[in-house]
């Protein structure tokens, strides 16, 4: 069964500041990973995914990812923190069934970004 | 192009009282459709999904339940709400021939029970 990690549930940055946000996951196949954003009261809104094409994705509003097969990881970056950028982020893998595929998801982070 | 759209936006209801979430997707045929349940520092939680009309499959056991009438409109219901039923329920849907699971959600619905 796949299985993703966010490691903490809060992370604030200053507005200008690198944005990290970690993601590891579990899959019995080669996954596929996603990103997705939500802001208050909205649903989610995909930033990025991989699948299986170039290791880094690079998605919406800056923000890029790196698949790392040997580190089992799928971190969100964005260089520098937009007041914007503050919202809940989620990190979710693909269990790849075919047509039937059903994406597992982590807890979430809330991004924070001070002025 | 796709959209997805859901009702209503927020609801209050009383414990023992029934439920019913719509939600539609206009633009695709033949979408696979999902209704997960989000509750705060829980992530998103699979409650049901259906590859076609009256094809529902449940994920965990509990007090709701689904129906697709309709190849674009997915419904989840109560007979009677329980308090742990609150959260925020969110409908999302997938193209069949996509087969990287990525989905497409509507804008939720928060029910509050009391």
């Amino acid at each position: 069964a796949q299985s993703v990690t966010q490691l903490g549930s809060h992370v604030s940055v200053s507005e200008g500041a690198l944005v990290l946000l970690r993601c590891n996951y579990s899959s019995s196949v080669p996954p596929y990973l996603f990103w997705y954003v939500q802001y208050p009261n909205q649903g989610l809104q995909l930033l990025l995914k991989y699948t299986s094409a170039a290791t880094l994705v690079k998605g919406i509003n800056g923000f890029e990812a790196e698949f790392k097969k040997s580190e089992t990881s799928f971190h969100l970056t964005k260089p520098s923190a937009h007041m914007s950028d503050a919202a809940e982020y989620f990190c979710a893998v693909s269990d790849f069934t075919g047509a039937n595929s059903k994406l597992t998801f982590g807890k979430g982070i809330t991004l924070s970004v001070r002025p | 192009s796709q959209t997805i759209h859901q009702w209503p936006a927020t609801l209050v209801q009383p414990v023992g009282s029934p439920l019913s979430l719509e939600c539609t997707v206009e633009g695709t045929s033949n979408p696979n459709l999902y209704w997960y349940r989000q509750a705060a520092g829980r992530g998103l939680q699979l409650l049901f999904y259906s590859v076609g009309i009256g094809q529902i499959s449940s994920e965990v056991p509990q007090n709701l339940s689904a129906s697709r009438p309709q190849d674009r409109q997915f419904i989840l219901s109560s007979k009677k709400l329980l308090l742990s039923d609150s959260g925020f329920y969110l409908c999302a849907w997938s193209v069949e021939e996509d087969n990287t699971g990525e989905l497409f959600f509507g804008e939720g619905s928060r029910l509050t029970v009391l």
